[in-house]
């Protein structure tokens, strides 16, 4: 079945200890991105990543890292996260990052909250 | 980056059909128009997309005004799975980032049985 899945799905987590979301999709594609959704803003961009080992920023990457070593994989990366990075995340894939008529696939979400 | 105009929120009854608006009056000429929607709880799921032309699939229709400055997305049957926020997206060929999706608000839309 093709999907992007999320780890963890829920995560509690204290003020300046690192954590990483794991993103992987089976479908061999080749843009990935990372959005926050948060009550009246709506899905913002984080990162996003072209292919393997091409990646920038999107609207709101502070406070973020990614990394794209294999392309069935995209982890985000919060070095010291922060009460403002509470949030609900959702890691999206699709094939082909330069045409504009494809579909994305999103994960289930990582319901992070920082204390 | 384009921008959608769509109502709040919108009702419907089940098994009845369920048009729901999207305004876009700047569009380019590349844009393509993108439906999703987001049930409680879950990711965006991919609904439909179009250029010029109407547009079927097993989920919807899309139709897309002549001059594309609206379009309409098109439930035949609203059934309770339905009730969704359903986001209207336009995205844009040969952007640096085409992969981005730009979300509004979107419309919440409520089936009553």
């Amino acid at each position: 079945e093709a999907q992007v899945t999320q780890n963890p799905r829920y995560l509690i987590t204290v003020t300046g200890k690192k954590l990483t979301v794991t993103c992987s999709q089976n479908m061999n594609h080749e843009y990935m991105s990372w959005y926050r959704q948060d009550p009246g803003l709506g899905l913002r961009q984080i990162y996003y990543s072209m292919n393997v080992e091409v990646t920038d920023k999107g609207d709101v990457p502070e406070g973020y890292k990614v990394s794209r070593k294999e392309k069935r994989n995209f982890p985000l990366i919060l070095e010291s996260p922060s009460p403002n990075q509470t949030s609900l995340y959702f890691c999206a894939s699709s094939l082909r990052p330069r045409q504009s008529n494809t579909e994305a696939f999103f994960g289930q979400g990582t319901r992070l909250t920082v204390v | 980056d384009a921008k959608t105009t769509q109502p709040n929120s919108m009702e419907s009854n089940e098994e009845e059909p369920v048009h729901l608006p999207c305004n876009h009056s700047t569009i380019s000429g590349t844009d393509y128009i993108h439906w999703y929607r987001q049930l409680p709880s879950q990711g965006p799921e991919y609904v439909i997309h179009g250029l010029t032309s109407n547009v079927n699939n097993r989920m919807a229709s899309l139709a897309i005004a002549e001059d594309r400055k609206s379009s309409t997305l098109i439930l035949h049957r609203a059934t309770l799975r339905d009730a969704a926020v359903y986001y209207c997206i336009l995205s844009p060929v040969g952007s640096s980032n085409t992969g981005k999706l730009i979300f509004g608000q979107g419309t919440t839309l409520q089936v009553k049985p």
